[in-house]
């Protein structure tokens, strides 16, 4: 089992915002990165550190942390952001990496 | 750019090894700090971390594995390795390579990944 759990599926419609979240304990010390993961290609990093995105990946993406849960949120959600997204971070030792059990994100 | 490349056998008989090699290009894998990690996913499942290795050569596997595990580095080929023992039919999965700057103890992120390489356990 994962130290890090997310929702298995949420929806949004065509435009509106979305939060993804992902909880575990480790997280209250370290931070989230998030991955969107489309059918048949490898994970893509979004979302790094307190709220750093990579060169590419549009602002409508961001990151928060609060107490023991990492949320994505996605603002004017477009058709292509529907993917996996997976949270991942150190488990609570701090001496392993973890990932959530990812997110379905559909976009309707 | 950096880019990582997985190869190795797609097909490997139960209770045999499992070995892939990522090999790294647009830039030296024995330079800077980097953590050179590989993942793999099971069909229609999640992501799972199996270990990596730091540019200087320390290792850290995953509690769930460490006994099967072993990942190398080849600094003059620029790669690094997987060994996976004992396999089962579990371990079917699309195995990936990938790096993560060792830049902050707080924040670990994959920044580069390999496309992936499906392994089947089968005889």
């Amino acid at each position: 089992s994962s130290e890090l759990t997310q929702d298995p599926a949420v929806s949004v419609a065509l435009g509106q915002t979305v939060r993804v979240t992902c909880q575990g304990d480790s997280l209250r010390t370290y931070y989230a990165s998030w991955y969107q993961q489309k059918p048949g290609q490898a994970p893509v990093l979004v979302i790094y550190g307190k709220n750093n995105r990579p060169s590419g990946i549009p602002d409508r993406f961001s990151g928060s942390t609060s107490g023991n849960t990492a949320s994505l949120t996605i603002t004017g959600t477009q058709a292509e952001d529907e993917a996996d997204y997976y949270c991942h971070s150190r488990d609570s030792s701090g001496d392993h990496l973890v990932f959530g059990g990812g997110t379905k994100l559909t976009v309707l | 750019q950096v880019q990582l490349q997985e190869s190795g056998p797609g097909l490997v008989k139960p209770s045999q090894t499992l070995s892939l090699t990522c090999t790294v290009s647009g830039g030296s894998i024995g330079s800077g700090s980097y953590y050179w990690s590989w993942i793999r996913q099971p069909a229609g499942k999640g992501l799972e971390w199996i270990g990596r290795i730091y540019t200087g050569g320390s290792t850290n596997y995953n509690p769930s594995l460490k006994s099967r595990v072993t990942i190398s580095v080849d600094t003059s080929k620029n790669q690094f390795s997987l060994k996976l023992s004992s396999v089962t039919a579990a371990d079917t999965a699309v195995y990936y390579c990938a790096r993560a700057p060792a830049s902050s103890y707080f924040h670990y992120y994959f920044d580069h990944w390999g496309l992936g390489t499906l392994v089947a356990v089968s005889s």
